[in-house]
């Protein structure tokens, strides 16, 4: 079936780094754009990354830029989140989620998640 | 940035209800605005795309209008599984912005 599972999750200290990684399964992996969005403990989703289908479009929300960077490796189905000089306030839930693409007006939104991986930074 | 404003925050109604939800973009975004569903310790579902497209798999009783910058979700006849916070989101800019959600509980 169509799914996507994150990983890498975890507490770290704050200024160090972490990588998360997210698997899809059961459909062409490489044909959509895929979204990055948090989501703090008991707060609402804010989105923080889009790349495109061959990862040479990124974009980034203001409070990620220049730290988070997304990747992806079509070969392995895999989708990156690079977290750079991570802070207090990036704590929360990450969740991948994939772009439909298709129809045009679905273009931006997220029909399947993962189940989130819980990034703490904390000292 | 585009913002996303949402009201009312929460709601209390009962099975059956009618419950409407409105959304509110700081700009014209046209009809790129997405609502999703979530309910506590899960991820977010797709309802509604495009403003007034059903996601497949999504029951009919989910409706969505608007365009420019006023949206509402509407569920007729509320279930005991539509308990849950829902969100919009403007898919017009790659700032893809969420309202801050809506908790429907019940009364």
């Amino acid at each position: 079936q169509v799914q996507l599972v994150e990983s890498g999750g975890g507490v770290v200290q704050p200024g160090r780094s972490l990588r998360l990684s997210c698997t899809a399964s059961g459909f062409s992996f490489s044909e959509y754009p895929m979204h990055w969005v948090r989501q703090a403990p008991g707060k609402g989703l804010e989105w923080v990354s889009l790349i495109s289908e061959d990862g040479i479009n990124k974009f980034y929300a203001d409070s990620v830029k220049g730290r988070f960077t997304v990747s992806r490796d079509n070969s392995r189905n895999t989708l990156f989140l690079q977290m750079n000089s991570l802070r207090a306030e990036d704590t929360a839930f990450y969740y991948c989620a994939r772009d439909p693409k298709i129809p045009a007006t679905a273009e931006g939104a997220s029909d399947i998640w993962g189940q989130g991986t819980l990034v703490t930074v904390s000292s | 940035d585009i913002q996303m404003t949402q009201s009312p925050s929460s709601l209390s109604a009962s099975v059956g209800d009618r419950v409407t939800i409105t959304c509110r973009a700081s700009q014209y975004i046209s009809t790129y605005l997405n609502w999703y569903q979530q309910k506590p310790g899960k991820a977010p579902e797709l309802l509604i795309y495009g403003a007034s497209s059903l996601q497949g798999g999504v029951p009919s009783r989910f409706s969505g209008s608007g365009s420019g910058t006023e949206f509402t979700l509407t569920i007729s006849g509320l279930q005991p599984e539509d308990f849950a916070t829902y969100y919009c989101q403007q898919s017009y800019s790659t700032s893809f912005t969420f309202g801050p959600g809506t908790k429907v509980d019940i009364k």
